[in-house]
Formats: structure tokens, C-alpha cells, sequence
């Protein structure tokens, strides 16, 4: 079953702060997220695994609630190279095989 | 990170021809992979996860025989749309499932889009 994923499009100021949302109707192992530029393949930017722990990338973390069965991605003083479609994907099994992504949130930074 | 290649990258083919596409780990070694196709604007839907030596697990309303998977090696899984019809036309991504912290993530390569006249 596909997570769900909020909001669907965000456009940003270069330097403004947003926060992208994924919750499951299952329960979760891990929260996986991505970042896919037009007519590219998604590129991983990092996992979580059960457990409610924090995680950072850059400017970029992400935090996931086991209980609330959610996950939130948060970017800071967003650069343009931020600009994509940001996907999780949330698996219940320690495998993984059953991983389904978001349907995507499109994320637009302006200068 | 992880490297994983797809080719071709595009093919133009005609209606009722065949084609294949492969999906190599370059750098590491991928029991499982995974193949999803792409609409514009839209997410990954997973047809099928690859298992290598073994047959491939389909999602459900995915035609078998007309998506041929086969994981010969480690390193290399093929994707192979057969009698290709014009709705067959999308973005096929695959991807390779990879330990890292403590558990798998996947890895995508760089997709091939498949334009069928």
C-alpha cells in the first residue's frame, strides 16, 4: 500500500525552509527517501530505520515517528540545487522487498 | 554511493517488436532488483522484483509474458517488453537493493524510455 505523501508541490524563496511529510497506513520498519530531477533517476538521499531517530544530509534531515507510523523530511536554507520530486518509500519488512513509494512532492526553489 | 546502469537510456521501437533492456550493479553485488515504470509527473509503480537465480515476482496486473525478467548474475537483471504496443511507452526504471545502515535500500539506475510508434 502507497504511503502518503504531503504537500503535493511546495515553491520556495532560495534560503526558506520547508518540510515534506510521508505517513503509512502500516506499520514501518523504514522510511526511505529520495530526490528525482526531471527525466533523471531518484537518487537516494538516506534512511531510517524504526526507532524515531533524526537523520541529516547537508541541509537536509529527516525525522520518523514509528508510533505515528511517519516520517518528515526537512530542508533548510534551501539552494536551488534542492529543486526536484522528493519520494519516500516505506517498507514493513527488514528486507525491504515490500517497499512502496509516496506519489511525490514537487519542490520548486526560486531565486 | 552505489552505481547502477541502465541501457539503453531511450529506444524509439516499432509497434509489435521487442525490447530489452538491462539493469548492471556496477560496484556491488545485487541478489534482488527491482523494476518500476514511470508516468510524467507521476511515481514509481513497482511491476516486478527480481531475484537472481530465480523467477521474478510480478505485482498484480502486471502481464508476465509480456514483461520477461530474467537475473542471470548478480550484477545483471533484463527487462524485456515483448510485441511492445504504443501504451507500453513510459519510463522503466530499475533499481538494486544494497545494504547500508544496518539494513537494504535501493539504488536506482538511470531509466530507459521506451517510446513505442
Amino acid at each position: 500500500q502507497q504511503p502518503v505523501q504531503s504537500p503535493q508541490a511546495v515553491i520556495l524563496r532560495e534560503g526558506e525552509d520547508a518540510v515534506i511529510n510521508c505517513s503509512s497506513s502500516k506499520a514501518l520498519y523504514s522510511v526511505h527517501w529520495y530526490r528525482q530531477k526531471h527525466g533523471e533517476a531518484p537518487v537516494f538521499l538516506m534512511i531510517l530505520l524504526k526507532g524515531g531517530e533524526q537523520k541529516g544530509h547537508e541541509k537536509i534531515s529527516a525525522s520518523f515517528n514509528e508510533k505515528k507510523q511517519q516520517s518528515s523530511l526537512y530542508l533548510t536554507a534551501s539552494q536551488l540545487s534542492y529543486s526536484g520530486t522528493y519520494f519516500c518509500g516505506t517498507g514493513s519488512l527488514p528486507s525491504n522487498n515490500d517497499m512502496r513509494f509516496g506519489a511525490g512532492t514537487r519542490l520548486t526553489v526560486k531565486p | 554511493g552505489a552505481v547502477v546502469s541502465q541501457h539503453p537510456s531511450r529506444v524509439i521501437c516499432k509497434s509489435g517488436t521487442s525490447v530489452k533492456i538491462e539493469c548492471r550493479s556496477l560496484d556491488f553485488q545485487a541478489t534482488t532488483m527491482f523494476w518500476y515504470r514511470q508516468f510524467p509527473k507521476q511515481s514509481l509503480m513497482l511491476m516486478a522484483t527480481s531475484n537472481e537465480g530465480s523467477k521474478a515476482t510480478y505485482e498484480q496486473g502486471v502481464e508476465k509474458d509480456k514483461f520477461l525478467i530474467n537475473h542471470a548474475s548478480l550484477t545483471l537483471s533484463t527487462l524485456t517488453v515483448t510485441s511492445a504496443h504504443p501504451e507500453d511507452s513510459s519510463f522503466y526504471i530499475c533499481s538494486a537493493k544494497r545494504p547500508v545502515g544496518g539494513t537494504d535500500t535501493q539504488y536506482f539506475g538511470p531509466g530507459t524510455r521506451l517510446t513505442v510508434l
